[in-house]
């Protein structure tokens, strides 16, 4: 099973600031198959980024995705007060899907 | 507007059973598989099972094989999850997601998500 390790587990950030969030792979990934999601507390996880680098549909272009091989990256590139949240990647690999711990962005 | 709303969860004594459903509107059901995924409260996220457009293919996590089963009726927009041998550590949010394809190994992502229904296994 391919794990998935998210850094770092809390960022404290000021809205309009830019934000970095890593995961990394245990072994390679397929672009293809690596996504990221928010999820404010009591709501249901929000699709952001599928295929590593393309938006869902609604996202606003503040949030982008890059990264290959095995380490991926979100950045939202100014903070509102909205996106202030927890953040996981997720991938498929072997017939499973599994996804990073998550990482809290939280207002400083 | 496209929704996914789950039903059935609740409080159970370990190794009972629960059947979990899931109704999907807004969009073509028997074009796309569908998955459960589950969330422990305050833990992270799981896979738990997914299933394809047509039934013709279906994975479970290694956590719940022999024990739990997807099943999905495309005449009634409905997705199933059958619990059966519930354990403590099965106490979780279970969530209903839409796959980005068909087939349920294509997904690369789930794009759209229920609610959730809340189920806890306990004496």
């Amino acid at each position: 099973e391919i794990v998935l390790t998210q850094s770092p587990g809390t960022l404290s950030l000021s809205p309009g600031e830019r934000a970095t969030l890593s995961c990394r792979a245990s072994q390679s990934v397929s672009s293809s198959y690596l996504a990221w999601y928010q999820q404010k507390p009591g709501q249901a996880p929000r699709l952001l980024i599928y295929g590593a680098s393309s938006r869902a549909t609604g996202i606003p272009d503040r949030f982008s995705g890059s990264g290959s091989g095995t380490d991926f990256t979100l950045t939202i590139s100014r903070l509102e007060p909205e996106d202030f949240a927890v953040y996981y990647c997720q991938q498929y690999g072997s017939s499973s899907w599994t996804f990073g711990q998550g990482t809290k962005v939280e207002i400083k | 507007e496209v929704q996914l709303v789950e039903s059935g969860g609740g409080l159970v004594q370990p190794g009972r059973s629960l059947r979990l459903s899931c109704a999907a509107s807004g969009f073509t059901f028997d074009d796309y598989a569908m998955h459960w995924v589950r969330q422990a409260p305050g833990k992270g996220l799981e896979w738990v099972s997914g299933i394809s457009w047509n039934s013709g293919s279906i994975g479970y996590a290694d956590s719940v094989k022999g024990r739990f089963t997807i099943s999905r009726d495309n005449a009634k927009n409905s997705l199933y999850l059958q619990m059966n041998s519930l354990r403590a550590e099965d106490t979780a949010l279970y969530y209903c997601a839409k796959g980005d394809y068909g087939d349920y190994q294509s997904t690369g992502a789930f794009d759209i998500w229920g609610q959730g229904t809340m189920v806890t296994v306990s004496s």
